[in-house]
């Protein structure tokens, strides 16, 4: 089975950080996802990669950057963190277009 | 743009009962339908993936439908236990002519299973 690995399941970060949220899959899939999932909103987009150093931007990439440098692994960046960034973050991979996704077991980031 | 509906938003039943979640989406060009679970707290786990061109899938005591061209699936859940209770979501890949196809999720059906 494929394995999608968050590094963190909570995390506590002050306004103004520099805050990365690492995931990681262990099957060689050429999509990589990040979403976001608040109460009432569900699950939004915030970038995705569909190859090494490729990304392209999803519904609501304000405030975030993101890093794929090896295929296995994508980061999300948050460049200054803000407390309207406490969220979900939940990352997610897909061997391509057509195929289902594999989600990780996610990260509560709190900023306070 | 593709919107994804789940009905009921909630949903109550005791031990041993079968039950059906619904999800219709309003754009039939997609590649596939994928049913998760969310226990509180944590990630999504896959349940069950149609492709297109399939009508359900079954896995366990779940199966899911998939009407394409009246834009319906449902999941059916076969004699329910407390461990069911979770939140259900259907998501669907659209068909477009970007880099990725990236999932459409509905809000979700919450279930409680009660003993």
């Amino acid at each position: 089975d494929v394995k999608v690995t968050q590094s963190s399941r909570y995390l506590v970060k002050r306004t103004g950080e520099k805050v990365f949220l690492e995931c990681v899959q262990d099957m060689d899939h050429e999509n990589m996802f990040w979403y976001r999932q608040d109460p009432g909103l569900g699950l939004r987009l915030i970038y995705f990669s569909y190859d090494v150093k490729m990304k392209e931007k999803g519904d609501i990439p304000e405030g975030y950057s993101v890093s794929r440098e090896k295929k296995e692994r994508f980061s999300l960046i948050l460049e200054s963190a803000s407390t309207n960034q406490t969220s979900m973050y939940l990352c997610a991979s897909s061997p391509g277009t057509g195929y289902g996704y594999t989600f990780g077991s996610g990260t509560r980031l709190t900023v306070v | 743009k593709q919107e994804v509906t789940q009905i009921p938003a909630a949903l109550s039943v005791p031990e041993g009962e079968n039950l059906v979640l619904n999800c219709s989406f309003t754009d039939s060009a997609i590649y596939n339908l994928q049913w998760f679970r969310q226990d509180p707290g944590k990630g999504l786990t896959s349940l069950l993936l149609i492709q297109s061109s399939q009508r359900e899938q079954t896995s366990g005591r779940l199966n899911a439908s998939l009407d394409k061209s009246s834009g319906r699936s449902t999941l059916y859940i076969a004699a329910s236990q407390p461990g069911d209770s979770a939140t259900y979501l259907c998501a669907v890949a659209p068909i477009n002519t970007g880099t990725a196809s990236k999932l459409t999720f509905g809000t979700g059906t919450r279930l409680q299973v009660t003993l």
